[in-house]
């Protein structure tokens, strides 16, 4: 299978831990977006890369939040310090440079104790 | 407040009904897509909207992009249970290359 790939699933986490998710992209595909999606609500954009480049970051990401993608294929996205708000799904898209299509991977569900 | 509006929030209706989705918004996209979402999973694509006024049909669904580009309707003929889900929109702005979401319509189609 060549989808997008996350792990792990589920993250069951206590309060001030740090924790870290990855994104698998499909494998052509240079663009990569981090959304977070909340019971209830559409999936909130984070940041996107293109290749290994960070070009936006939303106001949403706090400092305690960090991605990267260091080679342009794989990505992290890192949470210091959590905090109870934090809990949602993450999700990861990937989609080739000027398409209008992304496809999603099946997310990462965050629990904060 | 949210760039895109969509309504309903939720609709129950009976297998073998028709349906109407609607996602709308003041401003203008250079495309919009449409996902359907079920519990635990990410969304999976339907569908891209490219050109103002554009119809597509994807079997019983039908997506419709506003001649103006600021709207867009999913009508399900049919519905089964198997259409149980999430439907979402979400809309690219031009010169943008980051996608707004809606906050989705909650769809329980009864057996």
């Amino acid at each position: 299978d060549t989808g997008v790939s996350q792990d792990p699933r589920h993250k069951i986490t206590k309060r001030g831990q740090n924790v870290t998710f990855r994104c698998d992209p499909i494998s052509e595909h240079n663009r990569l977006y981090w959304y977070r999606q909340t019971l209830g609500q559409g999936p909130e954009f984070l940041t996107y890369f293109q290749n290994e480049a960070q070009l936006e970051k939303s106001r949403l990401l706090s400092d305690r939040f960090s991605a990267e993608r260091p080679k342009g294929s794989f990505s992290t996205l890192e949470i210091q310090r959590t905090e109870q708000g934090d809990s949602a799904m993450y999700l990861c898209a990937s989609s080739l440079a000027g398409s209008d299509t992304q496809y999603f991977g099946p997310g990462t569900r965050l629990t904060v104790l | 407040t949210q760039l895109l509006e969509q309504s309903p929030q939720f609709l129950s209706i009976q297998e073998g009904e028709n349906l109407t989705v609607y996602c709308n918004s003041s401003s203008v996209f250079s495309s919009l897509q449409w996902y359907r979402q079920e519990p635990g999973e990410g969304p999976v694509l339907l569908v891209t909207v490219v050109t103002g006024g554009e119809v597509k049909k994807l079997k019983r669904l039908t997506f419709q992009f506003g001649d103006a580009r600021k709207d867009s309707s999913l009508h399900i003929t049919a519905a089964q249970t198997g259409d149980t889900g999430l439907y979402l929109c979400a809309g690219k702005k031009y010169n943008f290359n980051k996608f707004y979401f809606g906050s989705g319509t909650k769809l329980n189609v009864k057996p």
